[in-house]
């Protein structure tokens, strides 16, 4: 049962583009969601998380999405630069008291972006 | 500069010969865990532990062991390796945040290859 989903395995975009990245979840548990980017050979980096409490956070060139009722994150860069070429995973977890509080993260299956310049 | 590391980054060995993964962390957090990387599936945990001595199961533990008998160090400890348990292995640490564990540092990974 995958309780994250990403559903498109690849994009491809324009450098200065807007990229956007989706993620859809089923667990209405889930209260705190993280985008985490991956280079070959290297582990997943932290960008960005949002709370449940909130619907959109921002940093930078990355802009996190949360709508809670659709149980739909995404992610948007702007503009995309050819460096963020990565496979980006989407991540949820429960916090406690509900979860007892094991820290797991619950990751969908990860879309790859590619930025062409 | 804080970083997860992890030894050996490559590994292939055969089937029922014992083996350990070290993980150690710089950033004196407490909370670490293991993961695995299949295509297809994301990452899923193997084990978790909160501090010292406090381990417990993820989603895919059998096969595997864990310890923590410092802050720093997280060990993966495969008893009796499986071709099934090919995989890219992660390890991760992170801090407590008010409503529980913080963002997740990643080590580079382990590519174990069990023949």
């Amino acid at each position: 049962d995958q309780q994250v989903k990403q559903n498109s395995p690849s994009l491809s975009v324009q450098e200065g583009r807007i990229s956007i990245l989706n993620c859809d979840y089923t667990n209405s548990m889930f209260d705190y969601f993280l985008w985490y980017k991956k280079y070959p050979a290297e582990g997943p980096t932290f960008l960005i998380s949002i709370s449940s409490i909130k619907d959109k956070n921002e940093d930078g060139r990355f802009t996190v999405f949360l709508n809670k009722s659709a149980k739909h994150l995404s992610l948007h860069i702007v503009p995309s630069q050819p460096g963020d070429s990565a496979v980006y995973f989407c991540a949820a977890s429960v916090s406690p008291p509900f979860s007892g509080n094991t820290g797991k993260l619950i990751f969908g299956q990860g879309t790859t972006l590619q930025v062409k310049p | 500069e804080a970083q997860v590391t992890q030894n050996p980054r490559y590994l292939i060995t055969v089937t029922g010969k014992k083996l350990t993964v070290t993980c150690s962390q710089n950033m004196n957090h407490e909370y670490m865990s293991w993961y695995r990387q299949d295509p297809g599936l994301g990452l899923r945990q193997i084990y978790y532990s909160m501090n010292v001595e406090v381990t417990d199961k993820g989603d895919v533990p059998e096969g595997y062991k864990v310890s923590r008998k410092e802050k720093r160090n997280f060990p993966l400890i495969l008893e009796s390796p499986s071709p099934n348990q090919t995989s890219l292995y992660f390890c991760a640490s992170s801090s407590r945040r008010p409503l529980g564990v913080g963002e997740q540092y990643f080590g580079p990974g382990t590519r174990l290859t069990v023949t």
